[in-house]
């Protein structure tokens, strides 16, 4: 199966600094990545995502990139808020493929922002 | 707007006890998700369903069951609950059928926390 690893597990960041959050995947046939955001005592929610098809995708202050060939994909945030802080956990899947929906998550990066 | 509700925010059982956690959603999605999430080791998934009476284990079904009786419903069952069951449980249901998005995007509950004496 799947197998998504997730670095660094934990990230502290002044404000108005970036943050990059980078994963690695191991199945090729993967084409479907998301990034989720869970704040504390929170529910994790989709914040961005990213198909295969595509090396980039931008919303306002975050980005996420795609590097098929290395299959490696990485959560870019500028100008990084106190809100930013929080979980992320990254993941993937293969979508319309036989996992029935599956998503294989990587074990989270807690972000923190200092003022 | 998605809403998946999960029956108790908060639950407290002893060691022996069977215990139920329900999770509804909302949105008529296909598929429906159980996960464990415990202090670095992320979302670990237990089962999961892609159909009315159909389940799948994930990567930790060992000592839980589910159950699947009606689309919107989706029950974990701890058969004998122990003191390492312990953690906070997640619901997630996706793909819309209807609408034929074919994602796999997930919406996730507000989560059970299990505590076991």
């Amino acid at each position: 199966g799947e197998n998504v690893e997730q670095h660094p597990s934990t990230l502290s960041v002044q404000e108005g600094d970036s943050a990059v959050i980078k994963c690695t995947y191991s199945d090729s046939a993967s084409n479907y990545f998301p990034w989720y955001k869970q704040e504390l005592g929170k529910r994790p929610q989709l914040i961005i995502d990213i198909r295969s098809n595509v090396g980039e995708k931008k919303d306002q202050r975050i980005a996420v990139t795609l590097n098929k060939t290395a299959k490696h994909f990485s959560l870019h945030i500028t100008e990084t808020q106190p809100e930013d802080s929080a979980v992320y956990f990254c993941a993937a899947s293969k979508e319309g493929g036989s996992t029935l929906g599956r998503l294989y998550f990587g074990r989270g990066t807690q972000l923190t922002v200092w003022p | 707007d998605v809403k998946v509700t999960q029956s108790s925010r908060y639950l407290v059982k002893r060691t022996g006890e069977k215990v139920f956690l329900e999770c509804v959603q909302d949105m008529d999605h296909e598929n429906m998700f159980w996960y464990r999430q415990d202090p670095g080791l992320g979302l670990r998934l237990i089962y999961f369903s892609y159909d009315v009476k159909m389940k799948e284990k994930g990567d930790i079904p060992e000592g839980y069951s589910v159950s699947r009786e009606k689309k919107e419903r989706f029950s974990l069952i701890l058969e004998s609950a122990s003191t390492n069951q312990t953690s906070m449980y997640l619901c997630a249901s996706s793909f819309p059928l209807v609408t034929r998005e074919t994602t796999d995007t997930q919406y996730f509950g507000p989560g059970t926390r299990l505590t076991v004496l």
